[in-house]
């Protein structure tokens, strides 16, 4: 049974307005959660991280909001660009598993200029 | 510095061939990792070692074996391969368990088709 739920296999936005990436967790163990970007033929890149003990946290345009109760989590991307079209992987850490990562399904989101 | 390198990017296999993917890293990373990542999947993990001379199972490990003789490289083999391991495979590393300061370093992957 997937731990990591990413609903949503693609989002198309419009360049310069808000994309909204959604997760869902099944483990109340998780410790953190991140999010990682993938563009074709590269692999994974870390994007922003959020602890388990927090709601929000922010880097720039990507901002992740947690919400424990509801073991859901989103990426905010504001202002969307083009250079923005990857897929996105939310990732959740369990600190008792030799610090493994597991990883989602990947959203696919494309942003038209 | 080069990161993760993977060898080969791309390779096809026939039904039962074995062949190795190498994964070289320049980090002086104790913790390396195998994932494999099929449409609609996500990454999944196969194997990973926490040091030189260690290996450990993930999720997924039927049908590989790891090797990590040297430091900087962690060998996936596929001794028999099979139309199910057609997959893009990819090699990640970090200095120590996994933590959202520290994130892991990916390869940019190996293509891999099973005919």
């Amino acid at each position: 049974d997937q731990q990591v739920k990413q609903n949503s296999p693609s989002l198309s936005v419009q360049e310069g307005r808000i994309s909204i990436l959604n997760c869902d967790y099944t483990n109340s163990m998780f410790d953190y959660f991140l999010w990682y970007k993938k563009y074709p033929a590269e692999g994974p890149t870390f994007l922003i991280s959020i602890s388990s003990i927090k709601d929000k946290n922010e880097d720039g345009r990507f901002t992740v909001f947690l919400n424990k109760s509801a073991k859901h989590l989103s990426l905010h991307i504001v202002p969307s660009q083009p250079g923005d079209s990857a897929v996105y992987f939310c990732a959740a850490l369990d600190g008792g598993s030799q610090g493994n990562l597991i990883f989602g399904k990947g959203t696919k989101l494309s942003v038209k200029p | 510095n080069a990161g993760v390198t993977q060898t080969p990017k791309f390779r096809v296999l026939k039904t039962g061939q074995s062949m190795t993917l190498l994964c070289a890293q320049d980090m002086n990373h104790e913790y390396m990792y195998w994932y494999r990542q099929d449409p609609g999947m996500g990454l999944r993990l196969i194997h990973y070692s926490v040091g030189e001379g260690t290996t450990a199972k993930g999720e997924v490990p039927d049908g590989y074996n790891v090797s990590r003789l040297k430091k900087q490289n962690f060998l996936l083999g596929l001794e028999s391969a099979a139309p199910s391991q057609t997959s893009v495979y990819f090699c990640a590393s970090i200095n120590g368990p996994a933590v959202p300061q520290t994130p892991l370093h990916f390869g940019n992957g190996t293509r891999l088709t099973v005919t």
